[in-house]
């Protein structure tokens, strides 16, 4: 079962604007995860974001929760070329991660 | 780092063949994930080992069984594989939730498997 649905299914953007996707959940959390997949790869993780976070920055990544919503988004700024990929929200259930379907990134140099 | 590796890059197999996916990740995790990825599906679990020879069905185990002997290796087979399985197979290993500390464990994936059933 998916308890993530990203939105959008996909995005086109220039170098240099900024991205954001957001993902909507079924169930309480207690954490978010992001994770990103490079074409063809395996997954790699973002971030991650507690129940009792609003906001969390990480380099050029900046995620919000929503736990009313049961929504995060992800925001991506200055985007490169090298940030097209796809991007999953993942939620955990017990040990293990529940994600959405994705959000496919082309970022146009 | 953490380095989990699948055994295969692409494979092509013929219908009814057994099949053997096989991951190994170096850092003592003990939880091995199994998952095929299809278009517009996301990733789905096939089966989750949360310790040497224990096992657990994720959300489509149908047609597919799983072998954990040793904690670093965790295979996936396919018993009789079919056309519909031609898929993205993908393993992950994480720290188990006693494991876990301050932080809920992160997945850590191989590079994954594209399979070809013909």
């Amino acid at each position: 079962s998916q308890q993530g649905e990203e939105d959008p299914q996909a995005l086109s953007i220039q170098e240099g604007e900024n991205a954001t996707m957001n993902c909507s959940y079924k169930t309480s959390i207690n954490n978010l995860q992001w994770y990103r997949q490079n074409s063809g790869r395996g997954l790699v993780h973002l971030i991650l974001i507690r129940s009792n976070e609003r906001e969390k920055h990480s380099g050029r990544l900046r995620v919000t929760l929503d736990t009313s919503k049961k929504s995060s988004s992800l925001l991506i700024t200055a985007s490169r070329a090298a940030d097209t990929a796809s991007y999953f929200c993942a939620t955990i259930n017990t040990d293990k991660l529940i994600f959405g379907t994705g959000t496919r990134l082309q970022v146009f140099p | 780092d953490v380095k989990v590796t699948q055994s295969s890059r692409y494979l092509v197999k013929r219908t009814g063949e057994k099949v053997f996916l096989e991951c190994v990740q170096d850092m003592d995790h003990e939880n091995m994930f199994w998952y095929r990825q299809d278009p517009g599906l996301g990733l789905r679990l096939i089966y989750f080992s949360y310790d040497v020879k224990m096992k657990e069905k994720g959300d489509i185990p149908e047609g597919y069984s799983v072998s954990r002997e040793k904690k670093e290796r965790f295979s996936l087979i396919l018993e009789s594989a079919s056309t519909n399985q031609t898929s993205m197979y993908l393993c992950a290993s994480s720290l188990t939730g006693r494991q876990w500390g301050h932080d809920p464990p992160t997945q850590y994936f191989g590079p994954g498997t594209r399979l070809l059933v013909l």
